[in-house]
């Protein structure tokens, strides 16, 4: 069965250093892969996609993300955090199988501290 | 104004009593989507529907109903609620007119309370 998993339930991190947040999928076939991010309060919004192609995908706000099919991964990194990152931050896939219907993983807060 | 807004944005209501979560779109979507968020849990989906007569139920769907009133609308009910319902409760949509990914659009939620 498709799963997703954030193996990571919390990432405290100062701010200007980098980050990574660990995603890793289960699929038997072609997968779509997506990171959203949710500020407090907010719903959430689509931070990036990777669809087909290049397998490094760049989002908004300098994160990006590398698929990588062998490790069944889609991690996400950012070279320089800022307080403003501060967020939860959720995986998700998708794929025929579901009938592209989005599975998310449990998510990660990314704590960005001074 | 949001391409998806969800009503009430915030509820606490009492165990037994009915609830009705609206969701309107302005997006012109076909797909819409009721998922329910819990802390370490992520998103789990409740229902989808991919158009106005086709209503799927999603992996948490027992003690939860919905209507689609229209290709705009999508409420959820909860006929008889009770605490473990308590929330936060997102609508989304989606698109099939730039291919089916399954990418989701959200409302910014609506948290439920059951006293």
């Amino acid at each position: 069965a498709q799963s997703v998993t954030q193996l990571d339930s919390q990432v405290p991190v100062f701010e200007e250093a980098p980050v990574e947040l660990r995603c890793n999928y289960s699929s038997s076939v072609s997968v779509y892969l997506f990171w959203y991010v949710q500020y407090p309060n907010q719903g959430l919004q689509l931070l990036l996609k990777y669809l087909s192609g290049s397998t490094l995908v760049k989002g908004i706000n300098g994160f990006e993300a590398e698929f990588n099919k062998s490790q069944t991964s889609f991690h996400l990194r950012k070279p320089s955090v800022h307080i403003s990152d501060t967020a939860e931050y959720f995986c998700a896939v998708s794929d025929m199988d579901s009938s592209y219907k989005l599975i998310f993983g449990s998510g990660t807060r990314l704590l960005v501290r001074p | 104004d949001a391409d998806v807004t969800q009503t009430p944005r915030n509820r606490i209501t009492k165990t037994g009593k009915r609830i009705m979560l609206e969701c309107s779109q302005t997006k012109g979507h076909d797909r819409m989507y009721w998922y329910r968020q819990d802390p370490g849990l992520g998103l789990r989906l409740i229902y989808y529907s991919f158009d106005v007569k086709d209503i799927n139920k999603g992996e948490i769907s027992d003690g939860y109903s919905v209507s689609r009133q229209a290709q705009a609308k999508f409420s959820l009910s909860l006929e008889s609620a009770i605490p473990n319902q308590t929330a936060l409760y997102f609508c989304a949509t989606s698109d099939l007119t730039q291919g089916d990914t399954g990418e989701l659009f959200f409302g910014e939620g609506s948290r439920l309370t059951v006293l």
